[in-house]
Protein backbone atom coordinates (compact mmCIF):
# COMPACT_ATOMS: atom_id res chain seq x y z
CA UNK A 1 0.00 0.00 0.00
CA UNK A 2 1.04 3.66 -0.04
CA UNK A 3 3.44 4.79 2.91
CA UNK A 4 3.74 9.45 3.44
CA UNK A 5 6.99 10.04 5.07
CA UNK A 6 6.75 13.98 5.92
CA UNK A 7 9.20 16.40 7.53
CA UNK A 8 9.74 18.09 9.43
CA UNK A 9 8.03 17.62 12.13
CA UNK A 10 8.27 20.24 14.13
CA UNK A 11 9.01 23.50 12.73
CA UNK A 12 9.70 26.85 14.33
CA UNK A 13 9.73 30.05 11.96
CA UNK A 14 10.08 33.64 12.56
CA UNK A 15 6.80 35.44 11.92
CA UNK A 16 7.02 36.77 8.03
CA UNK A 17 9.42 34.10 6.86
CA UNK A 18 8.43 31.14 4.81
CA UNK A 19 8.08 28.00 5.95
CA UNK A 20 8.34 24.82 3.96
CA UNK A 21 7.25 21.51 4.45
CA UNK A 22 7.93 17.83 2.61
CA UNK A 23 6.20 14.38 2.16
CA UNK A 24 7.66 11.94 -0.04
CA UNK A 25 5.22 8.96 -1.03
CA UNK A 26 6.17 5.29 -2.27
CA UNK A 27 2.77 4.50 -4.79
CA UNK A 28 3.86 5.84 -8.46
CA UNK A 29 -0.01 5.11 -8.76
CA UNK A 30 -0.91 8.18 -6.54
CA UNK A 31 -2.40 11.67 -8.23
CA UNK A 32 -3.91 13.53 -5.73
CA UNK A 33 -2.22 15.08 -3.36
CA UNK A 34 -3.58 17.41 -0.62
CA UNK A 35 -2.68 19.07 2.26
CA UNK A 36 -4.72 19.82 5.43
CA UNK A 37 -4.11 22.33 8.30
CA UNK A 38 -5.65 21.13 11.69
CA UNK A 39 -5.89 23.53 14.37
CA UNK A 40 -6.53 22.67 17.95
CA UNK A 41 -9.29 20.67 18.93
CA UNK A 42 -10.46 21.15 15.25
CA UNK A 43 -10.54 18.55 12.23
CA UNK A 44 -8.42 18.66 9.68
CA UNK A 45 -8.90 21.40 6.46
CA UNK A 46 -8.58 21.23 3.15
CA UNK A 47 -6.07 24.38 2.21
CA UNK A 48 -4.80 22.99 -0.80
CA UNK A 49 -4.51 20.19 -3.51
CA UNK A 50 -2.67 19.30 -6.67
CA UNK A 51 -3.03 16.57 -9.31
CA UNK A 52 -0.23 14.98 -11.15
CA UNK A 53 -0.83 16.26 -14.59
CA UNK A 54 0.44 19.81 -12.75
CA UNK A 55 3.85 20.55 -11.32
CA UNK A 56 2.55 23.29 -8.84
CA UNK A 57 0.14 25.62 -7.82
CA UNK A 58 -0.86 28.36 -5.99
CA UNK A 59 -3.11 30.46 -3.81
CA UNK A 60 -2.29 33.71 -2.13
CA UNK A 61 0.48 32.51 0.27
CA UNK A 62 0.40 29.01 0.08
CA UNK A 63 1.96 27.03 -2.80
CA UNK A 64 2.06 23.14 -3.62
CA UNK A 65 4.78 21.63 -5.80
CA UNK A 66 5.31 18.27 -6.87
CA UNK A 67 7.83 15.86 -8.28
CA UNK A 68 6.58 13.03 -9.82
CA UNK A 69 9.63 11.54 -10.83
CA UNK A 70 10.86 11.82 -7.38
CA UNK A 71 7.77 11.09 -5.72
CA UNK A 72 7.86 14.09 -3.54
CA UNK A 73 5.33 17.21 -2.67
CA UNK A 74 5.91 20.55 -0.70
CA UNK A 75 4.22 22.89 0.90
CA UNK A 76 5.18 26.36 0.77
CA UNK A 77 4.41 29.05 2.82
CA UNK A 78 5.47 32.60 2.39
CA UNK A 79 4.76 35.94 4.61
CA UNK A 80 3.70 33.19 8.11
CA UNK A 81 1.57 35.00 10.29
CA UNK A 82 1.06 33.65 13.74
CA UNK A 83 -2.15 32.33 12.71
CA UNK A 84 -0.72 29.90 10.61
CA UNK A 85 0.52 28.24 13.55
CA UNK A 86 -1.08 24.59 13.51
CA UNK A 87 -0.57 21.02 12.82
CA UNK A 88 0.02 20.38 9.27
CA UNK A 89 -0.66 16.75 7.35
CA UNK A 90 0.25 15.91 3.90
CA UNK A 91 -1.64 13.36 2.06
CA UNK A 92 -1.83 11.13 -0.92
CA UNK A 93 -4.26 9.14 -3.04
CA UNK A 94 -5.38 7.50 -6.09
CA UNK A 95 -8.67 7.82 -7.84
CA UNK A 96 -8.97 3.80 -7.59
CA UNK A 97 -8.61 4.37 -3.39
CA UNK A 98 -11.22 5.00 -1.34
CA UNK A 99 -8.64 6.46 1.30
CA UNK A 100 -6.20 9.06 1.94
CA UNK A 101 -3.15 8.28 2.89
CA UNK A 102 -1.51 10.71 5.45
CA UNK A 103 1.71 11.90 6.56
CA UNK A 104 2.38 12.00 10.49
CA UNK A 105 2.09 15.54 10.58
CA UNK A 106 4.42 18.83 10.56
CA UNK A 107 3.83 21.18 14.19
CA UNK A 108 4.25 24.81 12.68
CA UNK A 109 4.71 27.57 15.22
CA UNK A 110 5.26 31.15 13.83
CA UNK A 111 6.64 33.22 16.16
CA UNK A 112 5.51 37.41 16.71
CA UNK B 1 -23.91 25.72 3.07
CA UNK B 2 -23.49 23.31 5.81
CA UNK B 3 -20.55 21.50 6.72
CA UNK B 4 -19.77 18.46 7.79
CA UNK B 5 -21.14 18.05 11.47
CA UNK B 6 -20.49 15.24 14.21
CA UNK B 7 -21.58 14.13 17.60
CA UNK B 8 -21.05 13.98 20.04
CA UNK B 9 -18.12 15.99 20.89
CA UNK B 10 -16.43 13.75 23.23
CA UNK B 11 -17.33 10.53 25.34
CA UNK B 12 -15.80 8.54 27.79
CA UNK B 13 -16.83 4.99 27.66
CA UNK B 14 -15.05 2.04 29.91
CA UNK B 15 -13.14 -1.27 28.10
CA UNK B 16 -15.77 -3.83 26.40
CA UNK B 17 -18.47 -1.13 26.11
CA UNK B 18 -19.70 -0.05 22.94
CA UNK B 19 -20.05 3.37 21.33
CA UNK B 20 -22.09 5.20 18.25
CA UNK B 21 -20.76 8.08 16.28
CA UNK B 22 -22.49 9.98 13.84
CA UNK B 23 -21.68 12.33 10.99
CA UNK B 24 -23.87 14.36 8.94
CA UNK B 25 -22.38 14.62 5.85
CA UNK B 26 -22.19 18.21 3.76
CA UNK B 27 -24.96 19.29 1.73
CA UNK B 28 -24.94 17.58 -1.57
CA UNK B 29 -21.68 15.19 -0.18
CA UNK B 30 -23.11 11.78 -0.84
CA UNK B 31 -19.89 9.63 0.53
CA UNK B 32 -18.99 9.52 4.23
CA UNK B 33 -15.41 8.18 5.05
CA UNK B 34 -14.15 7.78 8.44
CA UNK B 35 -11.02 7.98 9.98
CA UNK B 36 -9.19 7.08 13.63
CA UNK B 37 -6.57 9.79 14.30
CA UNK B 38 -4.10 8.63 17.33
CA UNK B 39 -2.63 11.52 19.61
CA UNK B 40 0.27 12.81 17.32
CA UNK B 41 -0.55 11.05 14.42
CA UNK B 42 -1.98 11.59 10.74
CA UNK B 43 -5.50 9.73 10.24
CA UNK B 44 -5.72 6.61 9.65
CA UNK B 45 -8.60 5.10 6.89
CA UNK B 46 -11.56 2.91 8.54
CA UNK B 47 -13.72 2.72 5.82
CA UNK B 48 -16.20 4.64 3.82
CA UNK B 49 -19.34 4.47 2.97
CA UNK B 50 -21.10 5.29 -0.75
CA UNK B 51 -24.76 5.39 -1.25
CA UNK B 52 -25.18 3.56 2.05
CA UNK B 53 -23.00 0.53 0.96
CA UNK B 54 -19.48 -0.30 2.71
CA UNK B 55 -16.91 0.89 -0.31
CA UNK B 56 -13.39 0.35 0.97
CA UNK B 57 -11.47 -0.87 4.58
CA UNK B 58 -8.84 0.22 5.97
CA UNK B 59 -6.97 -2.23 8.42
CA UNK B 60 -9.17 -2.57 11.30
CA UNK B 61 -11.19 -5.00 12.77
CA UNK B 62 -14.54 -6.19 12.42
CA UNK B 63 -15.51 -4.64 15.52
CA UNK B 64 -15.45 -1.73 13.74
CA UNK B 65 -18.62 -1.20 11.30
CA UNK B 66 -20.65 1.43 9.78
CA UNK B 67 -24.00 2.67 8.30
CA UNK B 68 -25.08 5.15 5.82
CA UNK B 69 -28.53 6.23 5.54
CA UNK B 70 -30.78 7.63 2.84
CA UNK B 71 -29.69 11.38 3.35
CA UNK B 72 -26.07 10.02 3.23
CA UNK B 73 -25.62 10.72 7.10
CA UNK B 74 -23.48 8.05 8.80
CA UNK B 75 -22.61 6.34 12.09
CA UNK B 76 -19.61 4.29 12.93
CA UNK B 77 -19.96 1.53 16.14
CA UNK B 78 -17.51 0.04 17.96
CA UNK B 79 -17.93 -3.04 20.28
CA UNK B 80 -15.93 -4.42 22.50
CA UNK B 81 -13.92 -1.22 23.03
CA UNK B 82 -10.01 -1.48 24.11
CA UNK B 83 -7.84 0.93 25.59
CA UNK B 84 -5.89 1.79 22.27
CA UNK B 85 -9.33 2.51 20.63
CA UNK B 86 -9.03 6.10 22.58
CA UNK B 87 -8.76 8.79 19.93
CA UNK B 88 -10.10 11.14 17.72
CA UNK B 89 -12.33 9.84 15.18
CA UNK B 90 -12.98 11.85 12.02
CA UNK B 91 -15.40 11.60 9.51
CA UNK B 92 -14.94 13.62 6.07
CA UNK B 93 -17.82 13.61 3.32
CA UNK B 94 -17.31 13.86 -0.43
CA UNK B 95 -19.50 14.19 -3.43
CA UNK B 96 -18.36 11.24 -5.42
CA UNK B 97 -16.05 8.64 -3.87
CA UNK B 98 -12.85 10.03 -5.65
CA UNK B 99 -13.87 14.08 -4.71
CA UNK B 100 -12.40 16.39 -2.20
CA UNK B 101 -12.78 15.05 1.43
CA UNK B 102 -13.79 17.39 3.55
CA UNK B 103 -13.41 16.56 7.43
CA UNK B 104 -15.77 17.03 10.66
CA UNK B 105 -14.60 18.52 13.98
CA UNK B 106 -14.30 14.94 15.15
CA UNK B 107 -15.89 12.90 18.24
CA UNK B 108 -12.56 12.50 21.07
CA UNK B 109 -13.03 9.09 22.50
CA UNK B 110 -11.56 8.26 26.00
CA UNK B 111 -11.91 4.36 27.04
CA UNK B 112 -10.61 3.77 30.27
Amino acid sequence: GENVEQHPSTLSVQEGDSAVIKCTYSDSASNYFPWYKQELGKGPQLIIDIRSNVGEKKDQRIAVTLNKTAKHFSLHITETQPEDSAVYFCAAKDTGRRALTFGSGTRLQVQP
Amino acid sequence: ETGVTQSPTHLIKTRGQQVTLRCSSQSGHNTVSWYQQALGQGPQFIFQYYREEENGRGNFPPRFSGLQFPNYSSELNVNALELDDSALYLCASSWDVGGEQFFGPGTRLTVL
